[in-house]
């Protein structure tokens, strides 16, 4: 168990819908970051946020928000959803604001889109 | 721009023999570059590390190789078992913001 907590664990919606993916990191993490994996592709980075600020940003659609509460939970919306956003999303946690320490996964949240 | 190429994506070897993926990167300024496995259906987790002011580090049968002229850092497996079968990802950092994956490479040991 890494310590990040991420739900839902499976969606399945339809084309043009919106949903909403929540991520809580571990402990003490200050930084959230969103992964999208699609099938059998690697991990494209989307965004990342750092004790409430956008801090880096990927390539992440403009049909894609996210955000992080003060409490450090992050939400991912994606809206007008196509067939081609089904994919794995995951979210990852870290203690520090740079990209030079390890990342803790959580087990992802899998979007279906049909 | 932000590049990390993995090569193979995928390796098939024998129970007990050698495994090598080898990562390039676009950026000279990259300092930080980690190697994540993910089993079938889980989460990437980090197995090992490496940072630019090193050229390698090993942690019992797995080790990185950085050169740092090259652009380009391996990770080798020795002894491989079968539950080194799964998804390996090199990434690279740049700017130190930005963690980019490469494509993954798919192990399978053969018993």
């Amino acid at each position: 168990d890494s310590g990040v907590t991420q739900t839902p664990k499976h969606l399945i919606t339809a084309t043009g819908q919106r949903v909403t993916l929540r991520c809580s990191p571990r402990s003490g993490d200050l930084s959230v970051y969103w992964y999208q994996q699609s099938l059998d592709q690697g991990l494209q980075f989307l965004i990342q946020y750092y004790n409430g600020e956008e801090r880096a940003k990927g390539n992440i659609l403009e049909r894609f928000s996210a955000q992080q509460f003060p409490d450090l939970h992050s939400e991912l919306n994606l809206s007008s959803l196509e067939l081609g956003d089904s994919a794995l999303y995951f979210c990852a946690s870290s203690d520090r604001a740079g990209n030079t320490g390890e990342l803790f996964f959580g087990e992802g949240s899998r979007l279906t889109v049909l | 721009g932000e590049n990390v190429e993995q090569h193979p994506s995928t390796l098939s070897v024998q129970e007990g023999d050698s495994a090598v993926i080898k990562c390039t990167y676009s950026d000279s300024a990259s300092n930080y570059f980690p190697w994540y496995k993910q089993e079938l259906g889980k989460r990437p987790q980090l197995i090992i590390d490496i940072r630019s002011n090193v050229g390698e580090k090993k942690d019992q049968r797995i080790a990185v190789t950085l050169n740092k002229t090259a652009k380009h850092f391996s990770l080798h497996i020795t002894e491989t078992q079968p539950e080194d079968s799964a998804v390996y990802f090199c990434a690279a950092t740049f700017g130190n913001e930005k963690l980019t994956f490469g494509t993954g490479t798919r192990l399978t040991i053969i018993p």
